[in-house]
């Protein structure tokens, strides 16, 4: 069902810019790039989302290609409190808007 | 303040037994979800409702019913409880649109045994 695909893991060292890639290449023209974190069992936080420029406010910047195909995450200083499972959700405008998650990818940030 | 708030946060019961898990949002959003999180930790929609009215019912078993008595709640009904229903349960909100994010409660972890 979802139609975004992420790695399923990723390191990255505290203080250090993470970089979390998304393909989403069927995307439609009208369907926004969702992202979402999911620290240990909490509910899924959302961090920001955006349709075709590119997007950054308090927690992360977002990138999104020029053909939309793919995207990228960047937490420009992680701290170890950035440990999550990162979603990257196409919002389905003809299937009633659902959000799709796939498997997300489990960013570790290492002291 | 909670904007989503589930009840109860965690639930222990046996096979066969009914249960319901209760959801409230203090936003203002006109649309309500259930999410069913398994132990894979694979996030799927079950229901949506919007204004009470029910838009999303994926292919969800009839044994799980929701119910929204007005557009701030949204409680899930399952009955006759099997080993696979455990897992943990999350209700969410959003605004109507393409646009609207998704607000998450902090989850409801159900355990059949």
């Amino acid at each position: 069902d979802a139609k975004t695909t992420q790695p399923p893991s990723m390191d990255c060292a505290e203080g250090r810019a993470a970089n979390l890639p998304c393909n989403h290449s069927t995307i439609s023209g009208n369907e926004y790039v969702y992202w979402y974190r999911q620290i240990h069992s909490q509910g899924p936080q959302y961090i920001i989302h955006g349709l075709k420029n590119n997007e950054t406010n308090e927690m992360a910047s977002l990138i999104i290609t020029e053909d939309r195909k793919s995207s990228t995450l960047i937490l420009p200083h992680a701290t170890l409190r950035d440990t999550a499972v990162y979603y990257c959700i196409v919002r389905v405008v003809a299937d009633f808007n659902k959000f799709y998650f796939g498997s997300g990818t489990k960013l570790n940030v290492k002291p | 303040d909670t904007a989503v708030s589930q009840t109860p946060k965690y639930l222990v019961t046996q096979m066969g037994n009914d249960k319901s898990i209760k959801c409230e949002q203090n936003l203002g959003h006109d649309t309500m979800y259930w999410y069913k999180q398994d132990s894979k930790k694979f996030l799927k929609i079950m229901f949506s409702y919007n204004n009470k009215e029910l838009i999303i019912n994926e292919t969800v078993p009839n044994r799980f019913s929701p119910k929204s008595p007005d557009k701030a709640h949204l409680n899930l009904h399952i009955n006759s409880l099997e080993l696979g229903d455990s897992a943990v349960y999350f209700c969410a909100s959003s605004l109507a649109g393409d646009t609207g994010e998704l607000f998450f409660g902090e989850g409801s972890r159900l355990t059949v045994l």
